[in-house]
């Protein structure tokens, strides 16, 4: 059981958007920063947003996120297959003393 | 270019321990604070801990807490990760990642470079 809830999939066509959700407390993501993570098949985790709403050089800017109370969001726009992946949202619970992680989401592009 | 390249894949005993390492490259290694993350096959990312290069500090997540040691070789950029009576539950990939952490109106921790991880698999 994940501090922080992701759903556990969604899927969008190419070329539509879709958004991930992330939902925290207020020991975590209420009063911290968020950050998202693309994982590929296979791979390690890959930085995509930190800070809520920084994309590290390199990150295209159809990747965004964008936090509000207790609950972060990650938005894709103009979806590509290559996007096909486990996306994580993840921040510091000041209760736990531990970086927590959402369960993961995998998106499919149908 | 920046670095963290882990060890290859181990294969345990139940009760014994493994230790990972995970050399950095391309940047000043005791600048910032190392974490390891796990992921069992098929789950998500689990949070293991840290260790500040600099100083050796250490802080585990409460879950491994008494059977995970962190520890760091300054002079070779490396930085370490054992864990120790192994079980089943253990089987997971491993990875080291580097710290990007600070305090603004609350705190700001990701982690901007990965390792590639090292798959540990515990069976007898």
């Amino acid at each position: 059981q994940s501090v922080l809830t992701q759903p556990p999939s969604v899927s969008a066509a190419p070329g539509q958007k879709v958004t991930i959700s992330c939902s925290g407390s207020t020991s975590n993501i209420g009063n911290n920063y968020v950050s998202w993570y693309q994982q590929l098949p296979g791979t390690a985790p890959k930085l995509l947003i930190y800070d809520n709403n920084k994309r590290p050089s390199g990150i295209p800017d159809r990747f965004s996120g964008s936090k509000s109370g207790a609950s972060a969001t990650l938005g894709i726009t103009g979806l590509q297959t290559g996007d096909e992946a486990d996306y994580y949202c993840g921040t510091w619970d000041s209760s736990l003393i531990a970086v927590v992680f959402g369960g993961g989401t995998k998106l499919t592009v149908l | 270019q920046l670095h963290l390249v882990q060890s290859g894949a181990e294969v345990k005993n139940p009760g014994a321990s493994v230790k990972v390492s995970c050399k950095a490259s391309g940047y000043s290694f005791t600048d910032y604070y190392m974490h390891w993350v796990r992921q069992v096959p098929g789950q998500g990312l689990e949070w293991m801990g840290r260790i500040n290069p600099n100083s050796r500090g250490t802080n585990y997540a409460q879950k491994f807490q008494g059977r995970v040691t962190m520890t760091r070789d300054t002079s070779i950029n490396t930085a370490y990760m054992e864990l120790s009576r192994l079980t089943s539950d253990d089987t997971a990939v491993y990875f080291c990642a580097r710290e990007r952490g600070s305090y603004s109106n609350g705190w700001s921790y990701y982690f901007d470079f990965w390792g590639q991880g090292t798959l540990v698999t515990v069976s007898s």
